[in-house]
């Protein structure tokens, strides 16, 4: 079945304690991306990779990483997560850039930082 | 300023009806696509229809269609013979750039709600 995962699902954290957030598709896209979901703000995206080693910053980078050495997996690390990070956040992936093709999403981590 | 606005934050439709959700967007490029997501009370987001701004007809993908508008920089979406799973949240998005930057910009949302 082709399909995002991300883990994990839910995480309860404290300040400045760091986390990664896994991300793995099995469809062999080339783009993958992270975005954060906050009420009344809708989506907005983090980082996005149009293929190994090719990262680049969307528009809420701040105080987050990610890497992309392998084509089906697509990390986003909090270094020293603080509260303003806690939100719904949702891994991505097409086979080319969001366009025609259907881009598939992970079912969301809610994270909360205290 | 806003790239994507999305300005009904609700709507009520009854079932059956046909359904009309605004988004207006900004950019100045030439080359660009417009997106629409479904986002139900479950929390995933779908996927419904796309429209790039050199297609001259309008998406359509089942019930889902796209009023494309390009001089008013109106991309909404239409759904014909609402039903009630179609209750959900729905995201507009636009992808500026044939090359370089591939961001993906949302608006904020229009939560539609169908009474039975």
């Amino acid at each position: 079945e082709a399909q995002v995962t991300q883990n994990p699902r839910y995480l309860i954290t404290v300040t400045g304690k760091k986390l990664t957030v896994t991300c793995s598709q099995n469809m062999n896209h080339e783009y993958m991306s992270w975005y954060r979901q906050d009420p009344g703000l809708g989506l907005r995206q983090i980082y996005y990779s149009m293929n190994v080693e090719v990262t680049d910053k969307g528009d809420v980078p701040e105080g987050y990483k990610v890497s992309r050495k392998e084509k089906r997996n697509f990390p986003l690390i909090l270094e020293s997560p603080s509260p303003n990070q806690t939100s719904l956040y949702f891994c991505a992936s097409s086979p080319t850039p969001p366009g025609a093709d259907t881009q598939y999403f992970g079912p969301g981590t809610r994270l909360t930082v205290l | 300023a806003q790239k994507i606005t999305q300005t009904q934050p609700g709507m009520f439709v009854q079932e059956k009806e046909a359904v009309t959700l605004d988004c207006t967007y900004d950019t100045s490029d030439q080359s660009y696509g417009l997106f629409w997501y479904k986002q139900p009370s479950s929390g995933e987001m779908i996927f419904l229809i796309y429209q790039g701004s050199y297609d001259e007809q309008n998406a359509t993908e089942g019930r889902y269609s796209l009023n494309f508008q390009k001089a008013r920089k109106s991309a909404n979406l239409v759904i014909s013979a609402s039903q009630l799973g179609d209750s959900a949240m729905y995201f507009c998005a636009m992808r500026e750039g044939l090359k370089g930057a591939q961001k993906l910009v949302f608006g904020q949302g229009t939560r539609l709600t169908i009474n039975p």
